[in-house]
């Protein structure tokens, strides 16, 4: 149990372009996802916290019109990199939590987004 | 300032040579601490969750504990497979849902 998903796991892209990446539950409800990004040999650095059927709240010094988040159903969450330029270049991870209490988060297997 | 600290950063062992991992945390009114397991390239896999003061947790070679100020993640007789970057990690928010991460530490076991 607790699987998620993501897609897709690797996409190189023209600066400029917009790029969409989905991160679903497989085998849970997650009213709760998050979106986390990796740069190499780093940590983590949450992004922004997405609940579902309300706005995304964005951690301080992320561009919430940059970074598109939908949150359109408890299995699913969208990631848009708006505009994308090469200092957008990274490794982006979800996380789903479920709605019933338990705390822990799963994390999906992540996308590497290059722009060229 | 809330912080997550893991040491060593790169820890070498030979197969079968137990140690421990270290992860020292400051923020206030801890809701838990999470290992993670990161091969390159892949999300974090979930270890364990800790939630008080003593408390300790087993999975195959690997057994976490807890204190006030600090968590451990012990390996005993690791194989080349345990080989991968663990992380910890806190909540820092009311609900518990915004985790800050440590820097991990990078584990290579030779045969």
């Amino acid at each position: 149990g607790a699987v998620v998903s993501q897609h897709p796991s690797r996409v190189i892209c023209k600066s400029g372009t917009s790029v969409k990446i989905e991160c679903r539950s497989l085998d849970f409800q997650a009213t709760t996802m998050f979106w986390y990004r990796q740069f190499p040999k780093k940590s983590l650095m949450l992004m922004a916290t997405s609940n579902e059927g309300s706005k995304a709240t964005y951690e301080q010094g992320v561009e919430k019109d940059k970074f598109l988040i939908n949150h359109a159903s408890l299995t699913l969450s969208t990631l848009t990199v708006t505009s994308a330029h090469p200092e957008d270049s990274s490794f982006y991870i979800c996380s789903a939590r479920n709605g019933r209490g338990a705390d822990t988060q799963y994390f999906g297997p992540g996308t590497r987004l290059t722009v060229l | 300032e809330d912080q997550v600290t893991q040491s060593p950063e790169a820890l070498r062992l030979q197969e079968g040579e137990s140690s421990s991992l270290n992860c020292s945390y400051t923020v206030s009114g801890l809701r838990g601490l999470f290992w993670y397991r990161q091969d390159p390239g892949k999300g974090p896999e979930f270890l364990f969750t800790l939630y008080s003061a003593g408390e300790e947790k087993e999975k195959e070679r690997l057994k976490a504990t807890l204190t006030k100020k600090e968590s451990f993640l012990h390996i005993t007789a690791p194989k080349p497979e345990d080989s991968a970057t663990y992380l910890c990690a806190v909540p820092i928010n009311q609900a518990g849902t915004a985790l800050i991460f440590g820097k991990g530490t990078t584990l290579s076991v030779s045969s």
